[in-house]
């Protein structure tokens, strides 16, 4: 399995929209409903923003959102707030019980 | 709240074994949830190494499947890796967390705080 691609990076400023794009290939992304997407700070444990494409787990502001359209999954933050600077990962399940990760994207705000 | 603690050693030496524990409370590893190992490499993206069940069922990531074995011990509420023949390419903080292989449960919801772990001698 090779990892899924996202942008290196990603900035915006305050009160911006960005779209952080997750591509995969017809067995992993494209072929399950089940991508989540994790939020990083420096030094600290991967925390769960999105799953199964869209959904936003208790806590979590509505300013997350998840789409995905054929092999590729997309998180957008709108609001953008200094606070959102983070490196992102999308994950996907990849069939027979098994994980793919994304390369990872750092969001930068301006 | 479900809480994850990895522990073990923060050097191994080439060509030996890593080995770590992950430590569940307020929350019973018996209770259907499928746990898994992730690293993250210095600077570096997520990979996923493998899962376990309560049951002992294991899955591992294809690329690393040679050299990783997961365990657990429903008695300690805790399961473990062992990563053998390590180079310095293992060098990377290693997580613990929970998720599921049905439906609302693929995700990794909890995470330990994770451990470095240096290879080097």
């Amino acid at each position: 399995q090779s990892a899924l691609t996202q942008p290196a990076s990603v900035s915006g400023s305050p009160g911006q929209s960005i779209t952080i794009s997750c591509t995969g290939t017809s067995s992993d992304v494209g072929s399950y409903n089940l991508v989540s997407w994790y939020q990083q700070h420096p030094g600290k444990a991967p925390k769960l923003m999105i799953y199964e494409g869209s959904k936003r787990p208790s806590g979590v502001s509505y300013r997350f959102s998840g789409s995905k359209s054929g092999n590729t999954a997309s998180l957008t933050i709108s609001g953008l707030q200094a606070e959102d600077e983070a490196d992102y990962y999308c994950c996907s399940y990849a069939g027979s019980s098994t994980y793919v990760f994304g390369t990872g994207t750092k969001v930068t705000v301006l | 709240q479900v809480q994850l603690q990895e522990s073990g050693p923060g050097l191994v030496k080439p060509s030996e074994t890593l080995s770590l524990t992950c430590a569940v409370s307020g929350y019973s590893i018996s209770s259907g949830n499928f746990w898994g190992w992730i690293r993250q490499p210095p600077g570096k993206g997520l990979e996923w190494i493998g899962s376990i069940y309560h049951s002992g069922i294991t899955y591992y990531n294809a690329s690393l499947k040679s050299r990783v074995t997961i365990s657990v011990d429903t008695s300690k509420n805790q399961f473990s890796l062992r990563l053998s023949s390590v180079t310095a390419a293992d060098t990377a903080v290693y997580y613990c967390a929970r998720h599921g292989f049905s439906s609302g449960l693929y995700q990794f919801d909890y995470w330990g705080q994770g451990t470095l772990v240096t290879v080097s001698s």
